[in-house]
């Protein structure tokens, strides 16, 4: 098993552009998510899925869409960056359907920039 | 919301003891550790779900006291590998908190030969 995979690594963009931060697990697990990491302030819930065709909003959600069409991939979409969106994303997904009661697996991050 | 974790950094020699400390203000359901090093992912330590259980793993292991609203995380014995971030993450039992886990800020654990 690869576990949970993200492309890319490293991201650089302009304000203003749009990108999509990939995340795929083979575990065949229902629940998805995606966080941010910035420096001093933990991981932050942005949005997760409790299985395909499910999304809903975490903590911090403006600025960014997800959707869930396959159980395999949860792909991040930034509708249009901004500065403020610099950070590390994680991708994480746990076999039961809540990310509370089973371990969370996650990806290796992504590092985005946004000028 | 966010649980508060104590201390926010420590410093060890190998084999000395360490205690990191989670608080959350919200009746709690699971507490999970992570701990990740730097430049990598968070990795999972243990979960720790209602009913004031205690974990172990080696040296390392984790009290919940569902009543406080706690959560303590145990290293014995530290080596130099258990240098990195911990993170404790608390599921809330009511609410919008429920399935998902909130995340506290990190304690930096450094271990010196």
């Amino acid at each position: 098993n690869a576990g949970v995979t993200q492309t890319p690594k490293f991201q650089v963009l302009k304000t203003g552009q749009s990108m999509t931060l990939q995340c795929a697990q083979d575990m065949n697990h229902e629940y998805m998510s995606w966080y941010r990491q910035d420096p001093g302030m933990g991981l932050r819930l942005i949005h997760y899925s409790v299985g395909a065709g499910i999304t809903d909003q975490g903590e911090v959600p403006n600025g960014y869409n997800v959707s869930r069409s396959t159980t395999e991939d949860f792909p991040l979409r930034l509708l249009s960056a901004a500065p403020s969106q610099t950070s590390v994303y994680f991708c994480a997904s746990s076999a039961s359907g809540t990310g509370g009661t089973d371990t969370q697996y996650f990806g290796p991050g992504t590092r985005l920039t946004v000028l | 919301q966010q649980p508060v974790q104590s201390p926010q950094a420590v410093i060890l020699r190998e084999g000395e003891d360490a205690v990191i400390n989670c608080s959350s203000s919200k009746a709690l359901y699971s507490v999970h550790w992570y701990r990740q090093k730097h430049g990598e992912a968070p990795v999972f330590l243990m979960i720790l779900l209602k009913g004031g259980e205690q974990k172990g793993h080696d040296k390392i292991s984790a009290s919940f006291n569902e009543k406080k609203q706690q959560s303590s995380l145990y290293l014995t014995a530290s080596q130099l590998s258990y240098s990195g971030t911990y993170f404790c993450g608390t599921e809330g039992r009511y609410g919008g908190s429920q399935g998902n886990l909130i995340f506290g800020k990190g304690t930096k654990l450094s271990v010196k030969p």
